[in-house]
């Protein structure tokens, strides 16, 4: 079946612009992750929905970065105002809501800011 | 305090060798899961291996096994007979328990090298 999938795969853009980079887990999966990883570091937890409770937001870095996740399925997360340290490559993951359940991560989108 | 802490930035071992990557861990639910994960240079994020919090036996997988010492908080990943294909970062995580929000945590990886 189809893993993770993650859109777009490069996206480089200038400073101050916003961007929107996209989420499809694998369907069933009721848990959602964004993680960022810089170059050659581990990765940096972002934010995390689970089925229709509130999301856990407290590895957000500033109130430039937000997602949602519509329908529980599809999730967006978006960088308003992009500064370039913001350049990393953005790694989404779904899992199943249960704990013995690893995660499946997407390709990643990598972000150049300019 | 860290919830995973992997102590080796960096790792070499000569091919066909056996090789100890380092984990422990912090939490205070009763209920946890421990996983690896492999990253090659590609990118891809790789899922290795699982150890429950309740298993008695240490978790294998072909020439994966984990060392689960539970008092210790400790859950290294042990890899024989290295090939030159191991050579990537490896992660530890842990996925703690619905009574903590299932939350998964991830500690700064280790680079291993597998020397021909």
């Amino acid at each position: 079946g189809a893993g993770v999938s993650q859109s777009p795969s490069n996206k480089v853009t200038e400073k101050g612009k916003d961007v929107e980079l996209r989420c499809d887990p694998i369907s069933g999966h009721t848990a959602l992750y964004w993680y960022r990883q810089s170059l050659g570091q581990g990765l940096e937890f972002l934010i995390y929905f689970q089925g229709n409770s509130a999301p856990d937001k407290s590895g957000l870095p500033s109130d430039r970065f937000s997602a949602e996740r519509t329908g529980g399925s599809v999730s967006t997360l978006t960088i308003q105002r992009t500064q370039q340290e913001d350049s990393a490559v953005y790694l989404c993951a779904s899992s199943f809501h249960r704990g013995t359940y690893e995660q499946y991560f997407g390709p990643g989108t990598r972000l150049t800011v300019t | 305090a860290q919830k995973i802490t992997q102590t080796q930035p960096g790792m070499f071992v000569q091919e066909k060798e056996a090789v100890t990557l380092d984990c422990t861990y912090d939490t205070s639910d009763p209920s946890y899961g421990l996983f690896w994960y492999k990253q090659p240079s590609s990118g891809e994020m790789i899922f290795l291996i699982y150890q429950g919090s309740y298993d008695q036996q240490n978790a294998t997988e072909g020439r994966y096994s984990l060392n689960f010492q539970k008092a210790r908080k400790s859950a290294n990943l042990v890899i024989s007979a290295s090939q030159l294909g191991d050579s990537a970062m490896y992660f530890c995580a842990m996925r703690e328990g619905e009574s903590t929000g299932n939350q998964f945590y991830f500690g700064t990886g280790t680079s291993l090298t597998v020397i021909p």
